[in-house]
């Protein structure tokens, strides 16, 4: 069974740094990761996709990385703004079903 | 354009008794499934449906029914509601198929049991 976890729950920085949101899943063998954003008391927000036979996707001040081989995704957040605060999932599509399992999350503060 | 329309918003049920969220998208997607979302645990697929007619259990299906008549509307059922259902409920939607398969989500149906 594919196990998905984000470390750390939650993560505090001050405006402008670069930060960096961990992902590691257990099963290697996946189809896609799906990294999400979630604002309080709203749905999903799905930010960056990457294959299995890719080693990146950018978009904007986001760069997500994937490891297959070791079981472990990042996603880089470049020059973070207040506007950036809210909870970070990640998501591996993986399994005979091809379902998605998800992390539980990192909850990022930007202080202004 | 409205995407994915979750109803209710929020409710209230007490232990028991019985109600239907309600999931709508006009994306025309052949995929439609429904998560509870649980502190510290993210999200659980309840159950799945990769076109009319065809639905299938997730991870965490126990308490919930869902039919799929339309590609449009994908309804979940709780008979007989119990505490432990209260969560949080988010359908989600995206393209059948190999392929991006990016998913697009309500913007939830929170539910608390009494």
């Amino acid at each position: 069974k594919q196990e998905v976890t984000q470390i750390p729950a939650a993560l505090s920085v001050p405006e402008g740094e670069n930060l960096v949101l961990n992902c590691s899943f257990t099963d290697s063998a996946i189809y896609n990761l799906q990294w999400f954003r979630q604002d309080p008391g709203k749905g999903l927000t799905s930010l960056l996709l990457i294959q299995s036979s890719q080693r990146e996707q950018t978009s904007g001040r986001l760069n997500a990385s994937l490891d297959k081989s070791s079981g472990r995704s990042t996603l880089y957040i470049a020059a973070s703004q207040p506007g950036d605060s809210a909870t970070y999932l990640c998501a591996v599509n993986s399994g005979s079903a091809r379902q998605l399992t998800f992390g539980s999350g990192t909850q990022l503060t930007v202080l202004p | 354009n409205a995407g994915v329309t979750q109803t209710p918003k929020f409710q209230v049920l007490k232990t028991g008794q019985s109600m239907t969220l309600q999931c709508a998208q006009d994306m025309n997607h052949e995929y439609m499934s429904w998560y509870r979302q649980d502190p510290g645990m993210g999200l659980r697929l309840i159950h799945y449906s990769v076109g009319a007619g065809i639905t299938d259990q997730g991870e965490v299906p126990n308490g919930y029914n869902v039919s799929r008549s339309t590609t449009e509307d994908f309804p979940l059922r709780l008979l007989s509601a119990a505490p432990s259902q209260t969560s949080v409920y988010f359908c989600a939607t995206r393209r059948q198929g190999p392929g991006a398969n990016v998913l697009t989500f309500g913007a939830g149906s929170r539910l608390t049991v009494l």
